[in-house]
């Protein structure tokens, strides 16, 4: 298996552009997360979808940041207009629950600075 | 509402000592799961152990082990004999299970730790 895919790797960008940030899940997986880690705050937990419908999108930190997984193999993380302070890592994971939670299978992460 | 508490932001270690790694988590369920991960320096997460709410029973895995304790919300990670490959971020995590069958998944800040050799 190919694991999560995300792209790109690295994203630099000027303030006031929009970013879109890729996610490719690993087949059969049926919960997605979308993770932003800084130094001060740690992993936070932005959104996760459940059978491609957002379930809980509370930690999405402005109305400049929307997620949407049009189909169980692809997700989007778009930041609109972006930020210095949007400068992070963003993760992507993926786990097929069965009778509990599961562990994430997590991609390798993008590298976004927002300059 | 779920917390995850690492208070150890970084530990330092020579090659060979022990050292625990601190998780102390906050959930109003019954039903819950602990996780720890490790982030190497290439970046991607690891995962390392998952336990259930109803399994106190500690484990071992080679150098690595876990003490679960339910009556000081604590799930704390020793590694014995460190080693200079074990230098990397550690991340507790605690996930409910809901009643509409979905489970959300909450990290800790971590904790950095360097072992020199």
């Amino acid at each position: 298996d190919a694991g999560v895919i995300q792209s790109p790797r690295h994203e630099v960008t000027e303030m006031g552009q929009e970013v879109t940030l890729r996610c490719k899940p690993i087949s059969g997986h049926d919960y997605l997360f979308w993770y932003r880690q800084t130094m001060m705050r740690g992993l936070e937990l932005l959104i996760y979808f459940n059978n491609n419908v957002p379930i809980d999108d509370s930690g999405m930190p402005e109305d400049r940041f929307s997620a949407k997984m049009p189909n169980a193999s692809f997700s989007t993380l778009k930041i609109q207009p972006s930020e210095p302070r949007d400068s992070a890592v963003y993760f992507c994971a993926s786990s097929f629950r069965v009778a509990g939670a599961e562990k994430l299978f997590f991609g390798s992460g993008t590298q976004l600075s927002v300059l | 509402a779920q917390k995850v508490t690492q208070a150890q932001t970084e530990i330092s270690v020579v090659e060979k000592e022990d050292v625990t790694l601190d998780c102390v988590y906050e959930t109003r369920d019954t039903t819950y799961y602990l996780f720890w991960y490790k982030q190497p320096p290439s970046g991607e997460l690891v995962f390392l152990i998952r336990r259930n709410s109803f399994d106190e029973q500690n484990e071992i895995s080679g150098r690595y082990s876990w003490n679960f304790q339910k009556s000081t919300s604590s799930f704390n990670f020793t590694i014995t004999a460190s080693q200079v490959v074990d230098s990397a971020v550690y991340f507790c995590a605690l996930s409910e299970a809901k009643d509409s069958g979905t489970y959300k998944y909450i990290f800790g800040t971590g904790t950095r730790l360097k072992v020199l050799a």
